[in-house]
């Protein structure tokens, strides 16, 4: 089954300890991107990757981090989490041929920091 | 940078009515997508417009990406209860995409 995998789907953390979200597909697309989503600021795109080694950053960068070693995976990382980085956040893939084409999000991962 | 601006925010519609919501881009996009998002659910894509005034249809659904490549609407005709969710259009400019904030959709049976 084609899928889109993030883990952990929930996750309560405290300020300032690092932590990793994972995110996996199994459709060998080159186009990866994380996503945040705030009530009333629909989804902000944080990165997002053209292929493995090849990633950019989206509106909201700032304090993310992300790699894409293999081509299947985008992990998502907090070296310092804050507060306002309270949010739901999704990971997607697509494929790029001269072109974007939809988007398959994955479940979604509730992250808490207090 | 750019910005996908979305209008309504909201919709409360009568089951059986019809309604549109807008997305205006300030920037000249390559192409268009629309997702639609379940309560409790993840953004499902719905469809993708790339050549200006494309109009493409999807059961009761037409969507239309304007002539500037700038703006695009979704036009729902006879809601139903299955219609329930956020719309959202994303505009793909240098292989970054913006999403609109999504119009929230409720029916009224």
């Amino acid at each position: 089954e084609a899928q889109v995998t993030q883990n952990p789907r929930y996750l309560i953390t405290v300020t300032g300890k690092k932590l990793t979200v994972t995110c996996s597909q199994n459709m060998n697309h080159e186009y990866m991107s994380w996503y945040r989503q705030d009530p009333g600021l629909g989804l902000r795109q944080i990165y997002y990757s053209m292929n493995v080694e090849v990633t950019d950053k989206g509106d909201v960068p700032e304090g993310y981090k992300v790699s894409r070693k293999e081509k299947r995976n985008f992990p998502l990382i907090l070296e310092s989490p804050s507060p306002n980085q309270t949010s739901l956040y999704f990971c997607a893939s697509s494929l790029y041929r001269e072109g974007l084409y939809e988007q398959y999000f994955g479940p979604g991962t509730r992250l808490t920091v207090t | 940078g750019q910005q996908v601006m979305q209008i309504p925010q909201y919709q409360h519609v009568q089951e059986g009515e019809d309604f549109t919501t807008y997305c205006n881009s300030s920037t000249t996009l390559s192409n268009i997508q629309w997702y639609k998002q379940r309560p409790g659910g993840h953004p499902v894509f719905l469809i993708q417009l790339v050549k200006s005034g494309e109009v493409k249809k999807q059961k009761r659904l037409t969507f239309q990406f304007g002539e500037a490549k700038k703006n695009s609407s979704l036009h729902i005709t006879a809601t139903q209860t299955t219609d329930v969710g956020t719309y959202f259009c994303a505009g793909l400019r240098d292989y970054k995409l913006s999403f609109g904030a999504g119009t929230t959709v409720t029916v009224r049976a």
